[in-house]
């Protein structure tokens, strides 16, 4: 089974602080996804990557950025971290095969910023 | 802009009833829909799919229906056994990248 691993299950970090979320899969995907959620808001896209070095915006990527230098993993970054950041963020990989595969979830970061 | 929307944030039924939650999207270019079922403290997880070119895919007690002219789907959960209990997120994707676009999710709750 695919593994996707993110390093901290919970956080807590003070207004403008830099603040690194890391995960990492073992499946050798090139897709990685990162999402926050939200109560009301469900799961929305902040960026993805579709291979090394790669990265596109997703649907709110303001206050964001992301680091992916090895395939495996893929690392969201809160450059000044703001209250408004506080969430739970889920990191996600799939690969670029047959359309009948859906994404592996990491178990989520819950991040609070005080 | 939510282009996909799941209208109900809760839902109860009966152990052994079916369970049916409900999705509409708005999005024309989306061909590829999937559920998720998250527990709490969990990544989601996925459960099923179905392509555009289809209107039914069965899984077990899980089978989704997709009516594109009415840009609705829904997922039915025959029979509802507790252990279904969990938030269900509806997604839709479309292109080349499985970049795929979730719902606010519908809090199922089987009662025994």
């Amino acid at each position: 089974d695919v593994k996707v691993t993110q390093s901290s299950r919970y956080l807590v970090k003070r207004t403008g602080e830099k603040v690194f979320l890391e995960c990492v899969q073992d499946m050798d995907h090139e897709n990685m996804f990162w999402y926050r959620q939200d109560p009301g808001l469900g799961l929305r896209l902040i960026y993805f990557s579709y291979d090394v070095k790669m990265k596109e915006k997703g649907d709110i990527p303001e206050g964001y950025s992301v680091s992916r230098e090895k395939k495996e993993r893929f690392s969201l970054i809160l450059e000044s971290a703001s209250t408004n950041q506080t969430s739970m963020y889920l990191c996600a990989s799939s690969y670029q095969g047959p359309r009948g595969y859906g994404y592996t979830f990491g178990s989520g970061t819950r991040l609070t910023v005080v | 802009d939510q282009q996909v929307k799941q209208n109900s944030p809760s839902l109860s039924v009966q152990e052994g009833r079916i369970s049916i939650l409900n999705c509409d999207y708005t999005n024309s270019m989306f061909d590829y829909f999937l559920w998720y079922k998250k527990y709490p403290a969990e990544g989601p997880t996925f459960l099923i799919s179905i392509s555009s070119i289809k209107d039914k895919n069965e899984d077990g007690r899980f089978t989704v229906f997709l009516n594109k002219s009415a840009k609705h789907l829904s997922l039915h959960i025959v029979p509802s056994q507790p252990g279904d209990s969990a938030v269900y997120f509806c997604a839709a994707a479309s292109g080349g990248y499985q970049k795929v676009t979730f719902g606010t999710g519908t809090k199922l709750q089987v009662i025994p």
